[in-house]
């Protein structure tokens, strides 16, 4: 079974505060994702990776950047945490067939409850 | 701009009975839908899945159409169970694309 980690189930920041969220998967997929969930909006990318060092920005990338070192792990990055932030952070990761083939099928994390005060 | 709309944030249903989850989406690139559940305190797990190419897919007691005019899709799931409660997302991508764009969520209640 495919597991996606996540640091911290919740976690409570100042505001101005830098913080790192962590993302781990185990099963060497190539494709990993940050996405935050507001109510009434759903699930939103923020970022993407589709390899080590390769990143996109998705949706909402503003007031985020993230960093991917190492092929499991994916990481989020607040540079200055505001109360707009305040959300639950989901990461996700899925299996790139190649050849320009599609996996749907991606596998999310439990998520990170964010509050910036 | 919301590509994927899910007009119903909530949805009560009898168990036993059939439960209709809807979906609009208005990007005409999208050629892949899914559906995705998820309970509280938990990331969303994948459901079902459809390519453009169908107009429908069943898995069990979970089906999704599609209609491709209407640029709507739709899950059904008969019967319905109480473990069914959940929040149900509807997702899209383009051919070619690892992004997947997801819609608002619906909450899905089953009375006993």
């Amino acid at each position: 079974d495919v597991k996606v980690t996540q640091s911290s189930r919740y976690l409570v920041k100042r505001t101005g505060e830098k913080v790192f969220l962590e993302c781990v998967q185990d099963m060497d997929h190539e494709n990993m994702f940050w996405y935050r969930q507001d109510p009434g909006l759903g699930l939103r990318l923020i970022y993407f990776s589709y390899d080590v060092k390769m990143k996109e920005k998705g949706d909402i990338p503003e007031g985020y950047s993230v960093s991917r070192e190492k092929k499991e792990r994916f990481s989020l990055i607040l540079e200055s945490a505001s109360t707009n932030q305040t959300s639950m952070y989901l990461c996700a990761s899925s299996l790139d067939l190649g050849g320009g083939r599609r996996t749907d099928t991606q596998y999310f994390g439990p998520g990170t409850r964010l509050t910036v005060l | 701009d919301q590509q994927v709309k899910q007009n119903s944030p909530s949805l009560s249903v009898q168990e036993g009975r059939i439960s209709i989850l809807n979906c609009d989406y208005t990007n005409s690139m999208f050629d892949y839908f899914l559906w995705y559940k998820k309970y509280p305190a938990e990331g969303p797990t994948f459901l079902i899945s459809i390519s453009s190419i169908k107009d429908k897919n069943e898995d069990g007691r979970f089906t999704v159409f599609l209609n491709k005019s209407a640029k709507h899709l739709s899950l059904h799931i008969v019967p319905s169970q109480p473990g069914d409660s959940a929040v149900y997302f509807c997702a899209a991508s383009e051919q070619g694309a690892q992004k997947l764009v997801f819609g608002q969520g619906t909450r899905l209640t089953i009375n006993p």
